[in-house]
């Protein structure tokens, strides 16, 4: 079982919708979840990180944590084109790692 | 604030040649990180340090990867002989405190091509 997946396959969406995304994990005992994006031929950057059950708001962006079921997503509210890239979930493991997912391609369509 | 700063940005070499890949951590982070990152198995950690020393080597791909960190300002990525399969954008990333817990925040990577 990979430790951190993501549906590879692009996700489309038009202009001003709703972009939702999902990532599952292996180890019960992560702590700290994280969302990166990145932008062709670019380096990932950060956008979310949690660390608590729920849900954490920042800006568009909101990240939900669910441990019992241990999967953790991210909304795009007011999705833009400056929004198209590619999400990675990253999820922390006891030995001070993060694992990635493949991650997950967006496409806003105007 | 200067973020990660990765050197060579483009590397292309011939198979056999020697690549040796840079990279200057933000000051003050105590973590060091090296990914490899492929459309087939994406970012893969490869190894990591803490305050300089090495603390996890285990997905160094083979003994032809060797890393160092002679200093908390640099680290190197070093290949030797370079293999075409050793094709990839390696990324250098750093954080403060807690390497599984903080923020990692990734240089802009040096694109490999092995011909």
């Amino acid at each position: 079982q990979k430790e951190v997946e993501q549906n590879s396959g692009p996700l489309s969406v038009p202009e001003g919708a709703i972009a939702s995304l999902n990532c599952t994990y292996s180890d019960r005992g992560s702590q700290s979840f994280f969302w990166y994006r990145q932008y062709s031929g670019k380096s990932p950057e950060l956008i979310m990180f949690i660390y608590s059950n729920g849900d954490k708001e920042d800006g568009r962006f909101t990240a939900q944590l669910n441990k019992a079921s241990q999967y953790v997503s991210l909304l795009i509210r007011d999705s833009q084109p400056s929004d198209s890239a590619t999400y990675l979930c990253a999820v922390s493991q006891g030995n001070n790692r993060l694992a990635f997912g493949k991650g997950n391609q967006v496409v806003v369509i105007p | 604030d200067a973020g990660v700063i990765q050197s060579p940005r483009h590397e292309v070499t011939e198979m056999g040649q020697e690549v040796t890949l840079r990279c200057k951590p933000i000051s003050g982070h105590d973590y060091l990180f090296w990914y490899r990152q492929t459309m087939m198995r994406g970012l893969e950690l490869l190894i990591y340090f803490n305050n300089n020393v090495p603390i996890d080597d285990s997905g160094m791909p083979e003994d032809r990867f060797s890393a160092k960190m002679p200093n908390a300002s640099f680290s190197t990525l070093k290949i030797q002989p370079s293999e075409p399969r050793d094709s990839a954008v390696y990324f250098c990333a750093s954080s403060f405190g807690t390497g599984g817990n903080q923020p990692q925040h990734f240089g802009d990577g040096t694109r490999l091509s092995i011909l």
